[in-house]
């Protein structure tokens, strides 16, 4: 069974521009959440996704936001970006959810804006 | 507002010794998950508990739900260079809206 993949692997990109990350699942996952993760901040919530309907969403400013599709792929936007957004952004899928059922994470996204 | 606190935040050892990660909740959960985060790498999932008290263990590794769902352990009994990590804790409160809460973290490192 392949494991969750992230597209792309490495973005750099510049302030106030805005970008889009793409997760796809294991097969037949129905929950996608995403999480941002810095050296200094551990992993930091912020959404999950299930049967295309955000379920949860973590204390992040209007500027992140995703969606999922109906092959439960699952997309992140954060737009205007900032320095301090520079990260690691993990997405991970579970069977129904994240609370009851252990998540598989992707490698990640790194992102930096310079 | 709903916190797990996970000590310490790191943890240096001398290989064969012990390693234990301590996570305290300020409310019920009604699970815990724990993850291990290679260097470089991404959280993997360890194992899940549920019950009050349980108990579970994984060759060198003991995981202990305390009696009153608020707390939590994980401990590596004779370490080794492969269990270099962070390590994590993830609960999930009694009227929880379906979100974990996750813990900070604890870095095991190995002293030369």
């Amino acid at each position: 069974k392949a494991g969750v993949t992230q597209t792309p692997r490495y973005l750099i990109k510049t302030r106030g521009q805005q970008v889009t990350l793409s997760c796809s699942p294991i097969s037949g996952h129905r929950s996608v959440s995403w999480y941002q993760q810095t050296p200094g901040q551990g992993l930091q919530f912020l959404f999950e996704y299930f049967s295309e309907t955000q379920r949860n969403k973590g204390n992040f400013p209007g500027r992140f936001s995703g969606r999922q599709f109906s092959n439960s792929r699952s997309e992140m936007n954060v737009s205007t970006l900032e320095l301090g957004d520079s990260a690691l952004y993990l997405c991970a899928s579970s069977l129904h959810g994240q609370v009851l059922y252990e998540q598989y994470f992707g490698p990640g996204t790194r992102l930096t804006v310079t | 507002g709903q916190q797990v606190m996970q000590i310490p935040q790191y943890q240096h050892v001398q290989e064969g010794e012990d390693f234990t990660t301590y996570c305290n909740s300020s409310t019920t959960l009604s699970n815990i998950q724990w993850y291990k985060q290679r260097p470089g790498g991404h959280p993997v999932f360890l194992i899940q508990l549920v019950k009050s008290g349980e108990v579970k263990k994984q060759k060198r590794l003991t995981f202990q739900f305390g009696e009153a769902k608020k707390n939590s352990s994980l401990h590596i009994t004779a370490t080794q260079t492969t269990d270099v990590g962070t390590y994590f804790c993830a609960g999930a409160r009694m009227d929880s809206n379906y979100q974990l809460i996750w813990g900070a973290g604890t870095k095991l490192i190995i002293k030369p």
